[in-house]
């Protein structure tokens, strides 16, 4: 079955603290993957996503993610948190060739102490 | 970037009202829409996925009945709750996508039937 599987559901952590979020998902076929942030009161942002290409992928806010293919994982990296980080991110998994339905973690809650 | 607006922000009413959501892409042709229902503290449930000018696709277990979706037009779908009963009250989001591009949130609609 499809599945992503999210293993922090809760993480505390000080300010200028390095941050891994992991990401495993169970999917057949090529797929194309996702980290999305929701921060309080906010809609869901993308974060970064990967499609092909160079499997060490750069997004917005200083965020970083690396797709192991052999390990089925997407974790999410950040080497220096800020307060402003601390916000609910989600991973997700879509068909390479259909992103329209994503298969989506059960999200995890950073938050980042000042 | 893409914006989707999602509304109403928050309803609030009594039990057997009809409830309207609209979800509307501002600045590109959103050839899928999907709908969302967000439990406090969990993940996105996908509740259906509609494409312009055809039916939804409900997932298992989301009454087509009670969830009514339109989709008239590539930049509009709503989401008819009929007949709400406080057990539909719940955060519904909406998110657009446009062929391979990845899906764009809308800010979501606090749902609370009393």
């Amino acid at each position: 079955a499809q599945s992503v599987s999210q293993h922090n559901h809760h993480v505390i952590l000080s300010e200028a603290a390095s941050l891994e979020l992991g990401c495993n998902y169970s999917y057949g076929g090529t797929v194309n993957l996702f980290w999305y942030v929701q921060y309080p009161g906010q809609h869901l942002q993308l974060l970064l996503k990967y499609f092909s290409g160079d499997p060490l992928v750069k997004g917005i806010k200083g965020f970083e993610a690396e797709f192991i293919k052999s390990k089925f994982s997407f974790n999410l990296r950040k080497p220096s948190v800020q307060w402003s980080d601390t916000a609910e991110y989600f991973c997700a998994v879509g068909n390479a060739g259909n992103n329209r339905k994503l298969i989506w973690g059960l999200g995890t809650s950073l938050a980042v102490n000042p | 970037g893409a914006v989707v607006s999602q509304h109403p922000s928050r309803v609030i009413c009594k039990s057997g009202t009809s409830v309207k959501i609209e979800c509307r892409s501002l600045d590109f042709q959103a050839t899928t829409m999907f709908w969302y229902r967000q439990f406090p503290k969990q993940s996105l449930m996908l509740m259906a996925t509609s494409n312009e000018g055809s039916k939804a696709t409900y997932e298992q277990g989301v009454e087509k009945d009670k969830f009514l979706i339109n989709h008239a037009s590539l930049t509009l779908s709503t989401l008819t709750v009929t007949s709400a009963h406080p057990e539909d009250s719940s955060f519904y989001i909406c998110s657009a996508a446009d062929s391979n591009q990845p899906q764009h949130f809308g800010d979501g609609t606090r749902l609370s039937i009393l």
